[in-house]
């Protein structure tokens, strides 16, 4: 079956810029998060979306970043006055999250972002 | 701060040897413990994991080693094949969703 599905693949903008990215999960997977790595860095957690509950937001790095999941399927992440250290591969993961801990993250292909 | 270390950026391996990927991990919360597997231009694929009330699992030709009280652990992968060289990231995590990454570690199995 498809898998995690992300769009753009690649991003350039102008620092100051906003943008959009978006993650189509896996077809039944309830739960949703975003990651980003940064250039030499592992994968940092940055959002956590289950069902209809709040969502973990914990790790977004400024008020500058938000994200929402509409209809608990797809998810955009927004990134508002980019700024050149906000460059890095952003990853989106889902998993069915059935109640059982520590399941599987599916990941999908990323969106990586230049501001320049 | 990094709470998850692989030390290693790159390993080179001969096809048929054991590759030794290590990781280390400074918090003591941390109860559950993966490794990934990326190649370029893809996201990570889950590889094997390891819960902290063990000190093995293995799955094939992957063995995940933990030693809790010197907060390490090791992926072995035996015997090598070159089909096996990306990047292997280790992850923990004592929440169940929020992953904790190192940096990664580029393994390259030589045929």
């Amino acid at each position: 079956g498809a898998g995690v599905s992300q769009s753009p693949s690649n991003k350039v903008t102008e620092k100051g810029k906003d943008v959009e990215l978006r993650c189509d999960p896996i077809s039944g997977h309830t739960a949703l998060y975003w990651y980003r790595q940064s250039l030499g860095q592992g994968l940092e957690f940055l959002i956590y979306f289950q069902g209809n509950s709040a969502p973990d937001k914990s790790g977004l790095p400024s008020d500058r970043f938000s994200a929402e999941r509409t209809g608990g399927s797809v998810s955009t992440l927004t990134i508002q006055r980019t700024q050149q250290e906000d460059s890095a591969v952003y990853l989106c993961a889902s998993s069915l999250n059935q109640g059982a801990i520590k399941e599987t993250q599916y990941f999908g292909p990323g969106t990586r972002l230049l501001v320049l | 701060d990094q709470q998850v270390k692989q030390n290693s950026p790159s390993l080179s391996v001969q096809e048929g040897r054991i590759s030794i990927l290590n990781c280390d991990y400074t918090n003591s919360m941390f109860d559950y413990f993966l490794w990934y597997k990326k190649y370029p231009a893809e996201g990570p694929t889950f590889l094997i994991s390891i819960s902290s009330i063990k000190d093995k699992n293995e799955d094939g030709r992957f063995t995940v080693f933990l030693n809790k009280s010197a907060k390490h652990l090791s992926l072995h992968i035996v015997p090598s094949q070159p089909g096996d060289s990306a990047v292997y990231f280790c992850a923990a995590t004592n929440s169940g969703y929020a992953l904790n990454f190192g940096k990664g570690t580029s393994l390259l199995v030589t045929p």
